[in-house]
């Protein structure tokens, strides 16, 4: 079954950055694009990129431009995201979801001085 | 950027009611819409895609239909776990903006 695994929550200062990772298994995957969704606290989704991880090519939301990088290692099958120049406003969930349809199970970032 | 608006925000209904949710785009987008469920502290869960395709799994009591700029999620025979907030999608175009949720709630 399709398994999306990401990685540990994460506590960052405000400038840093910080990777997130999500090991996938139970498909190809590199058939498959990977999304990035982030939910602050209480709040709704908002969709912030997307991978091929086929190819490598990447979307991203306008907003999150020139501050985030999606990456993949496929023999590994696993995506990456990396924000930087974090905010407070930046304390969310991310998820990773294939083709949105399955999710990973989040991971919590807090950018805290 | 297409603005996805939900309505109502919230709705409160009993057990065995039949609900619906209202998805309406800021332009056309075909069916190319989506709705999830979250329950809190949950990972959302996908229901629909292309606007009417149920995924696998999911219970026939849930039905989407529409197409262009306006669309519905409906929920048959409410069952106490289906009270959750609820999404619409769309993914015509980048970015793929969500809506801004439907609280779903037990009268």
């Amino acid at each position: 079954q399709v398994q999306l695994v990401q990685s540990g929550a994460e506590v960052k200062k405000p400038g840093a950055s910080v990777k997130v990772s999500c090991k996938a298994s139970g498909y190809t995957f590199t058939n498959h694009y990977m999304h990035w969704v982030r939910q602050a606290p209480g709040q709704g989704l908002e969709w912030m990129g997307i991978i091929n991880p086929g190819g490598g090519r990447t979307t991203y939301a306008q907003k999150f431009q020139g501050r985030i990088t999606m990456t993949r290692d496929t023999s590994t099958s696993t995506v990456y995201m990396e924000v930087s120049s974090l905010r407070s406003d930046d304390t969310a969930v991310y998820y990773c979801a294939r083709d949105g349809a399955d999710w990973g199970q989040g991971t919590l970032v807090i950018v805290s001085a | 950027d297409i603005q996805m608006t939900q309505s109502p925000s919230s709705l409160s209904a009993s057990v065995g009611d039949r609900v619906t949710i209202t998805c309406r785009a800021s332009q056309g987008i075909s069916n190319y819409l989506a709705w999830f469920q979250q329950k809190p502290g949950k990972a959302p869960k996908s229901l629909i895609f292309a606007a009417s395709s149920l995924q696998s799994g999911v219970p026939s009591k849930f039905s989407g239909s529409g197409s262009g700029t306006d669309f519905t999620l409906t929920i048959s025979s409410l069952q106490p776990e289906d009270f959750a907030t609820y999404y619409c999608q769309q993914y015509n175009s980048y970015p793929y903006t969500f809506g801004q949720g439907t609280n779903l709630e037990i009268k």
